[in-house]
């Protein structure tokens, strides 16, 4: 099955600063590759996906990269803020048919602490 | 509340006992998937089913049952056999075709205390 490693598992950036958060996936099958935004308490939430037929995708700050022949995706997140602080999974799924399809494995996920 | 309703908030649980947790989705969704999450251990994946009277064990379902008889519906049962129970249970369901396809829209959360 699919295994997903995140890095760094805490990052603490000054607000304005850039971070960046990687994952690694295993199965080549992967081909859905979303991130999502845990505040304190709260259910985590959707930020930014990318499929594997584009390598790049930004929404305003945040941008996702995807390196399928590396087998490694990462979240860049640029002029931070404290609002950005919550922890952040990845997460890598197959896209085609069968029993599989729509499972999404997590990655261990990434504290971020953004120091105003 | 987004969709996906998950009940109880909070349960404690004494050793030995089953305990159901419900997750009811007004979404339309095909798909619904539970999960565990420990601290620093991400997400784990319990079950999750694609279709009615239908699922699949994740990555983690020993010591948990689920069943699936309405499309609206994903109740997850934590049996006496789960080794270590306490944890915070989340509740998901997506679509499976486009749009949105796999896009998970969470449900708030249950936290399971064993005492």
């Amino acid at each position: 099955g699919e295994n997903v490693e995140q890095h760094p598992s805490t990052l603490s950036v000054q607000e304005g600063d850039s971070a960046v958060i990687k994952c690694t996936y295993s199965d080549s099958a992967s081909n859905y590759f979303p991130w999502y935004k845990q505040e304190l308490g709260k259910r985590p939430q959707l930020i930014i996906d990318i499929r594997s037929n584009v390598g790049e995708k930004k929404d305003q700050r945040i941008a996702v990269t995807l390196n399928k022949t590396a087998k490694h995706f990462s979240l860049h997140i640029t002029e931070t803020q404290p609002e950005d602080s919550a922890v952040y999974f990845c997460a890598a799924s197959p896209n085609a048919g069968g029993t599989s399809y729509g499972k999404l494995t997590f990655g261990q996920g990434t504290i971020l602490t953004v120091h105003p | 509340d987004g969709g996906i309703t998950q009940s109880p908030k909070y349960l404690f649980r004494k050793e030995g006992q089953n305990v159901t947790l419900s997750c009811e989705q007004n979404l339309n969704h095909d798909a619904m998937y539970w999960y565990r999450q420990d601290p620093g251990q991400g997400l784990r994946l319990i079950y999750y089913s694609q279709i009615v009277n239908d699922f699949q064990k994740g990555d983690i379902a020993e010591g948990y049952s689920v069943s699936r008889e309405k499309k609206e519906s994903f109740p997850l049962t934590v049996t006496s056999a789960q080794k270590n129970p306490t944890a915070f249970y989340l509740c998901a369901s997506s679509p499976l075709r486009n749009p949105g396809a796999n896009v998970l829209t969470f449900g708030a959360g249950s936290r399971l205390t064993v005492l």
